[in-house]
């Protein structure tokens, strides 16, 4: 059974610090891994889609790694701001061709002004 | 960008009642539907998938006849939660897609409180 893990549960930095957050997954059978940003009444926002290892993405102050060798993804704030401040979720199909996606509990992230 | 609204965004319904929560892609045609369930402090949980006009697969342990899904046209899936207990509630959030390679939209979820 696939289990996607988030750390940290959550994180309050000031604003204008840098952070990052980790997802972990099997590194067997991996097929691709989505990012989400999910801000508290709002619909969850799709960041990223990463398939390959080594992949890097950015959008923004926002960039995310893949390693799927060992198994996880990173995702980076450069100089956060009270409006990232969100749930930040991650997750990844079982097997390939599935809709089933299998998600992380998420990090969620305060930043202070 | 797609957009999908889910209504409502919160409901108090007493225990015994039954409660309908809509799903709709303003801007595509969602060919597949998702309903997902929330506890507290966890992950987002599959409970079925639909597609238009064909009946919902539903995933392990989730009980059909308690939770139950329409998806009659190709912007519009309901979930209704029959015979509502305490135990049901929970956050429900529906995500949508017009097929495979198109990325999944969801909506901005909904808050059941069973009294």
């Amino acid at each position: 059974i696939l289990n996607v893990e988030q750390s940290p549960q959550s994180l309050h930095v000031q604003e204008g610090d840098s952070t990052n957050f980790t997802c972990s997954f099997p590194s067997s059978n991996f097929y691709a891994l989505h990012w989400y940003r999910w801000e508290t009444a709002k619909s969850p926002e799709a960041l990223f889609v990463m398939t390959l290892n080594g992949d890097e993405k950015k959008k923004g102050r926002i960039s995310a790694t893949l390693n799927t060798k060992e198994g996880y993804s990173y995702l980076y704030i450069k100089g956060s701001q009270p409006e990232d401040s969100a749930t930040y979720l991650c997750a990844s199909p079982p097997t390939s061709g599935t809709y089933k996606y299998i998600f992380g509990t998420g990090t969620r992230l305060k930043v202070l002004a | 960008g797609a957009v999908v609204s889910q209504h409502p965004s919160r409901v108090i319904c007493k225990s015994g009642t039954s409660v309908k929560i809509e799903c709709r892609s303003l801007d595509f045609q969602a060919t597949t539907m998702f309903w997902y369930r929330q506890f507290p402090k966890k992950s987002l949980m599959l409970m079925a998938t639909s597609n238009e006009g064909s009946k919902a697969t539903y995933e392990q342990g989730v009980e059909k006849d308690k939770f139950l899904i329409n998806h009659a046209s190709l912007t519009l899936s309901t979930l209704t939660v029959t015979s509502a207990h305490p135990e049901d509630s929970s956050f429900y959030i529906c995500s949508a897609t017009q097929g495979w390679g198109y990325g999944y939209t969801f909506g901005s979820g909904t808050r059941l409180t069973v009294v």
